[in-house]
């Protein structure tokens, strides 16, 4: 298994422009969240998806989108980047986080906006 | 929502020291867990623990849910111990919506 990946691992936006960090996962798990990380601070969700076709909001939404067409991937976009989005981002998948069942995550993307 | 701290906010250890982590949560969660981020970023899953203590190696965690705090012990720490350790919890509102606290870093010395 691959576990969760994630493309790319860095990247250099300027703002105003658009990009979808991809997220995919190799161990038919239902749920998938991603979430950013700032200096400093714990991590933030940003959305996650119960199952294919189902997605929701989470503490940080705003300026992003997700769709969840195939149990495997989970891509997030950014319509228009802006600099207060320069942050880390991790794309995680697991069973059922509220039933305790553990959350895989991926090496992150390290996202600049200029 | 929910609060969660986590103290102390920085500690160093040398080599084969024990430490104890504390995570406080202000509201009932139905769901807490302990992640480990290595130096490198990768983040790991330690424990589920809403109440009750669990243990895993040299790592356990006892969580006190009528008193609101979970703790997570290292005893006989290693370098490779290193990095920061989050608390995450959620309740029965959304049981799927982790809220973190700010960690705590951990820096073990030879």
């Amino acid at each position: 298994n691959a576990g969760v990946t994630q493309t790319p691992k860095f990247q250099v936006l300027k703002t105003g422009q658009s990009m979808t960090l991809q997220c995919a996962q190799d161990m038919n798990h239902e749920y998938m969240s991603w979430y950013r990380q700032d200096p400093g601070m714990g991590l933030r969700l940003i959305h996650y998806s119960v199952g294919a076709g189902i997605t929701d909001q989470g503490e940080v939404p705003n300026g992003y989108n997700v769709s969840r067409s195939t149990t495997e991937d989970f891509p997030l976009r950014l319509l228009s980047a802006a600099p207060s989005q320069t942050s880390v981002y991790f794309c995680a998948s697991s069973l059922d986080p509220g039933g305790g069942f553990r959350q895989y995550f991926g090496p992150g993307t390290r996202l600049t906006v200029t | 929502g929910i609060q969660v701290e986590q103290s102390p906010p920085d500690l160093i250890l040398q080599e084969g020291a024990n430490s104890t982590l504390r995570c406080n949560f202000s509201d009932s969660v139905n769901n807490l867990q302990w992640f480990h981020q290595n130096p490198w970023g990768q983040l790991i899953n330690l424990f589920y623990i809403p109440s009750g203590t669990k243990q895993n190696g040299r790592l356990s965690a006892t969580t006190v849910a009528t008193e609101r705090y979970s703790l997570l012990y290292i005893s006989s720490s290693q370098t490779t111990d290193s990095g920061v350790y989050f608390c995450a919890v959620s309740n029965a509102g959304n049981n799927r919506k982790l809220i973190w606290g700010l960690g705590t870093s951990l820096a073990v010395n030879p």
